[in-house]
Parts: structure tokens; sequence; C-alpha cells
């Protein structure tokens, strides 16, 4: 079966430009979770869904991100205008039920 | 405070040793704690659930602390292919500690 699948995996970009990651959940799972990961501060949720409708946002830095999930098998987050300090490695997960969380592959973002 | 916290290592052992994290988490209603790990540029994976009477697979075994409010993984004769970052999550709200750095060497 294919696991959480995630587009791009690497994006170079310049500070001011639209970002658009992708994110495919496993078929069936009903929690899809968005995750920054730095070095300084780690791997922060910043968002999640559940049955496509989101829960709990409150880890969005502010108003440039914005994540949707028009269906149960596709989610994007948003980051517009893209700055500097934006640059991590995203994850998206999706579990069944609030437990086990399966990673995709992450997606590696830098703004120049 | 942050909710979850790690020792972030990293742990340098032999071959063979033993070794044990520790992870202390704040929110007192967590329910459900989880272990993964993550080698060096790839995704966390799911290692183990933390069942409250403790719980092993192989040579790994998780245990929780309700009282004190920590969890525990203990790895019995390291490998060198145990070496990676272990992170801990408490399920109920998704918050991850900022992970262990093991080393396994020969």
């Amino acid at each position: 079966d294919a696991g959480v699948i995630q587009s791009p995996r690497h994006e170079v970009t310049e500070m001011g430009q639209e970002v658009t990651l992708r994110c495919k959940p496993i078929s069936g799972h009903d929690y899809l979770f968005w995750y920054r990961q730095t070095m300084m501060r780690g791997l922060e949720l910043l968002i999640y869904f559940n049955n496509n409708v989101p829960i709990d946002d409150s880890g969005m830095p502010e108003d440039r991100f914005s994540a949707k999930m028009p269906n149960a098998s596709f989610s994007t987050l948003k980051i517009q205008p893209s700055e500097p300090r934006d640059s991590a490695v995203y994850f998206c997960a999706s579990s069944l039920g609030s437990g086990k969380q399966f990673f995709g592959p992450g997606t590696r973002l830098t703004v120049l | 405070r942050k909710e979850v916290e790690q020792d972030p290592g990293p742990f340098n052992v032999p071959e063979g040793a033993t070794v044990a994290f520790n992870c202390t988490y704040s929110n007192s209603a967590s329910q459900s704690f989880f272990w993964y790990r993550q080698d060096c540029r790839k995704e966390p994976k799911l290692l183990m659930s933390v069942y409250s009477s403790g719980n092993e697979d192989g040579r790994f075994t998780a245990q929780l602390n309700r009282a004190s409010q920590y969890i525990s993984l203990l790895i019995r004769d390291s490998k060198l292919s145990d070496s990676a970052t272990y992170l801990c999550v408490t399920g109920d709200d998704m918050r991850f500690g900022a992970g262990t750095r093991l080393t396994v060497k020969p």
C-alpha cells in the first residue's frame, strides 16, 4: 500500500513568492496533520484535520500560512508571501483515529 | 515549560550497551504516548506505543510513569542500526519532544 505522499520533495523559492505544499494521506485515514521541523524548534504541529475539517490550527505561525483539505485524499499547505524564516522541512502525516501517525517523506523548503 | 521535554543528547554508546531515554510531559490528562524514530534527513517512523503497564518489543521496552509524568524507552543490546533520533509524543495533543540523538559505535 502507498504511504503518505507529499509533493514537491524539494522547493527553492525567493522571498515573497507563494509556496504550495501538497499531501495525499493514506486511504481510509480520517486524520491529517501538517508539521514543520527545524533544528531550532524541532517538530511543530501546525494544523490538523479530522474528516476534512480543521480541528486545531493554533500552531499556524501567522496569517501567511493557510491549509485546506477539500476532500479525504488531498490537502494543501500554502505560504503567501514566503519568508526566509519559513525554510524548514514540512511533514504531512495521517492516522486512523487520533493514535498512530504515519508520516510522508516531507518537503524541504528553502526560501532565499 | 515545554509541553514535552527530552534530553537532546547526544548519547554515544558502544555496541551491545543498554541505553535509556526519558521524556517528561506537562499535560496530566494525556492518555496516549508513542515513541518514534527518525533517521537523518528522513521522516519520523513509529517505533512503538507506550502502554500503561509497560510493553516490550524485542530489544525495546517502553514504560509510563503517570505519577511523575514521564515515559521511558530502554534499548538493550544496542546495534549500529539503532543510531537515530528518538522522539516521544503525547498522542492526545500531538506534541512531540525535540528528540534524543543516539549514536551506537562499534
